[in-house]
């Protein structure tokens, strides 16, 4: 089954703790991406890559960090500098950076 | 910066009517315009796209237009159906970055 995956689907942390989110896609596509979603809000970049070993920082990249390491794989950690880290967290990859993305079915973050 | 402006924010329309959703773009550059739609709690889906070298495209009840003149583009749903209410988003390519700039969002809810 090809696409994109993203785990765990609801995740629940304290706050002051660390949390990595997994992102993986076996499209064998160059570009991945991370967005941050509010209730009713739209998609805010947080990071992205358009190659292995290199990314750079979205608009809304503070409190946030990145890898990619293997071009199938780009996690996403969210760091206790996040003031507000609860959101829906979505994964996206790409061909290119000018292409279609296909979405991941996101990481729902609760902090407490 | 790159700006894309989308409009209307929240639109209702009866079931059978036609649904228009707007969108301006700020960099002359780009030449791929992609909508999304996302329904509720889902990852975002792309129901169709343009690319610069043409001015309308056609998917059963669904087109996109587009002015690159204006740097304008719209999204029209035709006799649309209570499974059309969802989330759309437009977006634009930037040459410069290599990343797709979204909209805002529009909430479409089509009344049976």
């Amino acid at each position: 089954d090809g696409g994109i995956t993203q785990s765990p689907k609801y995740l629940f942390r304290k706050e002051g703790q660390n949390v990595t989110l997994s992102c993986e896609q076996n499209l064998n596509h160059d570009a991945m991406y991370w967005y941050r979603q509010d209730p009713g809000q739209g998609l805010r970049l947080i990071y992205y890559s358009q190659i292995v070993n290199d990314f750079q920082k979205g608009d809304i990249a503070e409190g946030y960090s990145v890898s990619r390491e293997k071009k199938e794989s780009f996690p996403l950690t969210v760091t206790s500098a996040q003031k507000n880290p609860t959101a829906f967290y979505l994964c996206a990859s790409s061909q290119t950076g000018l292409s279609e993305q296909y979405f991941g079915p996101g990481t729902r973050l609760t902090v407490t | 910066g790159e700006n894309v402006e989308q409009h209307p924010s929240t639109l209702s329309v009866q079931e059978g009517d036609s649904a228009v959703i707007k969108c301006t773009y700020s960099d002359s550059a780009s030449n791929y315009f992609p909508w999304y739609k996302q329904e509720l709690g889902k990852r975002p889906q792309l129901i169709i796209d343009i690319r610069s070298n043409v001015g309308e495209k056609k998917d059963q009840r669904i087109a996109v237009t587009l002015n690159k003149t204006a740097k304008h583009f719209s999204l029209h749903i035709t006799e649309t159906q209570p499974e059309d209410s969802a989330v759309y988003f437009c977006a634009a390519s930037s040459r410069n970055t290599g990343k797709l700039i979204f909209g805002q969002g529009t909430t479409l809810q089509v009344k049976p």
